[in-house]
């Protein structure tokens, strides 16, 4: 069946350092959505992607979606305290209603 | 405040007790979804409701019923929990489809001893 993986699983950044996670699916998407999960929390909606090659800037955060539209990243330059918590992709499942977490990734930050 | 609601937010019950998780949400959302949450696995879909009367099976809809009689509530039903069922729940809704951005509950944590 359709999958949707992340790597890595876990990372652990000094403050300041830069941090990437990416996201691979077994079947071409029609988009794709990040999702920020704080500890204790629940899942935020981050940003939505929906076109081959497209990048998207939310301040220290860019987000790529492939040209093949199979695999995304998320990079956050220069990590905060604040940006510790789980970060996740999501997209499509084989039916548009259906849709696919990955198994998050998640950041921890030292001070 | 656009808002997605469940109750409990936190249960610890016996094998065999039958329990409801509800969800309400006040955005007039058409998509609801129910989701749980292990470590490793991430988000998996339980079942999710594209309208009222219309719910569908997600990933993992095994010992799980729903029902939506109402727009904006989607309750999650264990008829018979297991210990396999205990878990971190998430309902969420989202305007009209899945592949839209989904606003999320707080969450229920469920142990079934």
């Amino acid at each position: 069946g359709q999958q949707v993986m992340q790597i890595p699983q876990y990372q652990h950044v000094q403050e300041g350092e830069d941090f990437t996670t990416y996201c691979n699916s077994s079947t071409t998407l029609s988009n794709i959505q990040w999702y920020k999960q704080r500890p204790g929390g629940h899942p935020v909606f981050l940003i939505q992607l929906v076109k081959s090659g497209e990048v998207k800037k939310q301040k220290r955060l860019t987000f790529q979606f492939g040209e093949a539209k199979k695999n995304s990243s998320l990079h956050i330059t220069a990590t905060q305290t604040t940006d510790v918590g789980t970060y996740f992709c999501a997209g499509p499942g084989t039916s548009y209603d259906k849709v696919i977490f990955g198994p998050g990734t998640s950041l921890s930050v030292i001070p | 405040e656009a808002q997605v609601t469940q109750n409990p937010r936190y249960l610890i019950t016996v094998t065999g007790k039958k329990l409801t998780v509800t969800c309400s949400q006040n955005m007039n959302h058409e998509y609801m979804s129910w989701y749980r949450q292990d470590p490793g696995l991430g988000l998996r879909q339980i079942y999710y409701s594209m309208n009222v009367e219309v719910t569908d099976k997600g990933d993992v809809p095994e010992g799980y019923k729903v029902s939506r009689k109402e727009k904006r509530n989607f309750p999650l039903i264990l008829e018979s929990p297991s210990p396999n069922q205990t878990s971190l729940y998430f309902c969420a809704s989202s305007l009209r489809r899945g592949s839209e951005p989904q606003h999320f509950g707080d969450g229920t944590r469920l142990s079934i001893l």
